[in-house]
């Protein structure tokens, strides 16, 4: 499968853990995006990331809340403290340079308790 | 903020054309409208995208109103498995970065 993967698909945590998400997008893609999504609720953007360097981050992504692409490659999602506010779908997506359409991943949901 | 309004639950019956609709009266002029479906626990899906005119590809038709403030998706024979969560987007250009700007999504069951 040459789609975008992330791992873990579930992740149950205590309230105050550190969680780690990983994310590897499409090779080609030098684009990448992680979006929040609530129950209910479409997705939201989180931050984005144009090879490695990281252009934007939402007001949503608070001092918790860190993103790195090292290598333009994968991407990481730490959120650290972990709040039951916390608990959602969080998503993957990338894009190539040039193109329009994002392709997503299945998501990691993480329950906080 | 969401730009896009659409129902929050439609149903269709099988073998019939279900028509989603959605409304961007504050969308601009560069702005495109992108439509995307996600079926439970899964990520969302790419299904169409358009600017002005009318487009269409293997999986539905969308269109476009004249003015631009409002569209329709169209899948023109349902089966079970568009069952989904139908998401009409706009994408945004904000400090040179394209967002979509999700809304809440029209929920389609298809009906047998």
């Amino acid at each position: 499968d040459t789609g975008v993967s992330q791992d873990p698909r579930h992740k149950i945590t205590k309230r105050g853990q550190n969680v780690t998400f990983r994310c590897d997008p499409i090779s080609e893609h030098n684009r990448l995006y992680w979006y929040r999504q609530t129950l209910g609720q479409g997705p939201e953007f989180l931050t984005y990331f144009q090879n490695e360097a990281q252009l934007e981050k939402s007001r949503l992504l608070s001092d918790r809340f860190s993103a790195e692409r090292p290598k333009g490659s994968f991407s990481t999602l730490e959120i650290q403290r972990t709040e039951q506010g916390d608990s959602a779908m969080y998503l993957c997506a990338s894009s190539p340079s040039t193109g329009n359409e994002q392709f997503f991943g299945p998501g990691t949901r993480l329950t906080v308790l | 903020d969401a730009k896009t309004t659409q129902p929050p639950s439609m149903d269709c019956a099988e073998g019939r054309a279900a028509n989603l609709p959605c409304n961007h009266s504050t969308i601009s002029g560069n702005e495109y409208v992108y439509w995307y479906r996600q079926i439970h626990s899964q990520g969302p899906q790419y299904i169409i995208h358009g600017l002005k005119n009318n487009e269409t590809n293997e999986m539905a038709s969308l269109i476009i109103t004249e003015d631009r403030k409002s569209s329709t998706l169209i899948l023109p024979h349902a089966t079970l498995r568009d069952t989904a969560v139908y998401y009409c987007i706009v994408r945004v250009l904000v400090s040179g970065t394209y967002k979509y700007i999700f809304g809440t999504g029209t929920r389609l069951k298809v009906l047998a």
